[in-house]
């Protein structure tokens, strides 16, 4: 396994902006989820694909934000007309189906909305 | 899925076993242990996981109770590289097309080892 990977790492934007961030999964793992964290919380869910479906959304993921999984390989995050409340870190995670998923996160992509 | 209590901090020396506590009094039967770490500015690590027995790993060891309110992770040689924040996180297991199964994380533990 080559790992999660995210990019960029880091982005800084002014207010109004949108920004996109993409995710790759560990090959062959067939769910993703999406986290965000801000400073001094521990992550907290915002969706999740199964394949390419988007199976579930937080109450988080207000109607700024969209997720793609097209083709069920990598993903992307997409936050329209970014507010400074915006700057966090998101997460992306990946996992095989399995009673016993373990979900293997990435580095993380760090927002910073000016 | 069932909330856990851990504390906010705890110190270590370096060498020395860090024995993290976690508190999950309301798990349910079929509902399992995790446990993450986090180094500064880092994504969330995966450490081991656990339902009824103990378990050990190459990272750590699991200890459960037997009425499954409560668990410890064990580092047995902690290293200052050993310096995160630790999750304990309790959840169902997975089953095909039923919902997703999102980890809930709450504030953990800041592990300090120290010198």
């Amino acid at each position: 396994d080559t790992g999660v990977s995210q990019n960029p790492r880091h982005k800084i934007t002014k207010r109004g902006q949108n920004v996109t961030f993409r995710c790759d999964p560990i090959s062959e793992h067939n769910r993703l989820y999406w986290y965000r964290q801000t400073l001094g919380q521990g992550p907290e869910f915002l969706t999740y694909f199964q394949n390419e479906a988007q199976l579930e959304k937080s109450r988080l993921l207000s109607d700024r934000f969209s997720a793609e999984r097209p083709k069920g390989s990598f993903s992307t995050l997409e936050i329209q007309r970014t507010e400074q409340g915006d700057s966090a870190m998101y997460l992306c995670a990946s996992t095989r189906l399995a009673l016993q998923e373990t979900q293997y996160f990435g580095p993380g992509t760090r927002l910073l909305v000016l | 899925d069932a909330k856990t209590t851990q504390p906010p901090s705890m110190d270590c020396a370096e060498g020395r076993a860090a024995n993290l506590p976690c508190n999950h009094s309301t798990i349910s039967g079929n509902e399992y242990v995790y446990w993450y770490r986090q180094i500064h500015s880092q994504g969330p690590q995966y450490i081991i996981h656990g339902l009824k027995n103990n378990e050990t790993n190459e990272m750590a060891s699991l200890i459960i109770t037997e009425d499954r309110k409560s668990s410890t992770l064990i580092l047995p040689h902690a290293t200052l590289r050993d310096t995160a924040v630790y999750y304990c996180i309790v959840r169902g297991p997975s089953y095909s097309g039923a919902g997703s199964y999102q980890l809930t994380f709450g504030k953990g533990t800041k592990l300090s080892v120290i010198p």
